[in-house]
């Protein structure tokens, strides 16, 4: 069975920490994965991932996908109050054009 | 460019009342999600539309719900009769092909007392 798993549930880091999630998968004919940050209801996307060991980055955030390992990790550097959100991870299957989410992570900055 | 537009925002009904979503997509973008997302869970896709057509509605439960996409544009989702589980945020999102970057609506509440 597909599935995406994010590690951690949740975390709870101070002001100027870096804090990196994990995102791991088992899907069949793999295409892609995508972060998202979902803050109130609507999530907003951060990144898409097709290729192995290139990183993509934005600011503070950074992302890199091992296709070999099945995995995808999300770096924040330097966190602000206004990183607090869900970060939730995705995986697209060429099969279908399935997409599928995992739990997310929880994560709260303190000030 | 104007969001992914869905109403209403929030809707209470009780156990065995029908309810309907509306979702309205960026203006062409040619395929359009239902998500389900219980409290604590990631979103669970129910029905994803490529224009007018369904391209996957694997996790759609049909002995309730029904969604249509009629001339490819705005979407309604509809649960009849709806059951206490049924509780959670329904997202609407869209893109332009059939993969990629999806842009959300702001979701409708469904509380089911």
């Amino acid at each position: 069975e597909d599935k995406v798993v994010q590690s951690p549930l949740s975390l709870v880091v101070h002001e100027g920490d870096t804090v990196t999630l994990n995102c791991s998968y088992e899907v069949t004919n793999f295409r892609s994965l995508l972060w998202y940050k979902q803050e109130k209801k609507a999530p907003t996307f951060l990144f898409m991932l097709t290729s192995s060991g290139i990183e993509k980055k934005s600011g503070r955030l950074s992302s890199i996908l091992d296709k070999k390992e099945l995995f995808s990790i999300l770096n924040i550097t330097a966190t602000q109050t206004g990183d607090s959100a869900v970060y939730l991870c995705a995986v697209e299957a060429t099969r279908d054009d399935k997409i599928i989410f995992g739990k997310g992570t929880r994560l709260h900055i303190l000030p | 460019e104007a969001g992914v537009a869905q109403s209403p925002r929030y809707k209470i009904i009780e156990k065995r009342q029908s309810v309907a979503f509306w979702c309205n997509p960026i203006s062409g973008h040619a395929t359009l999600y239902w998500y389900q997302q219980i409290l604590g869970q990631g979103p669970k896709l129910l029905i994803q539309f490529q224009n007018n057509g369904v391209v996957d509605d694997s996790q759609l439960p049909k002995d309730r719900f029904s969604a249509e996409r009629l001339k490819g544009v705005d979407s309604t989702l509809k649960i009849q009769p709806a059951k206490l589980e049924d509780s959670a945020v329904y997202l609407c999102a869209s893109s332009l092909g059939n993969f990629g970057e999806q842009y959300f609506g702001p979701g409708t509440r469904l509380t089911v007392t």
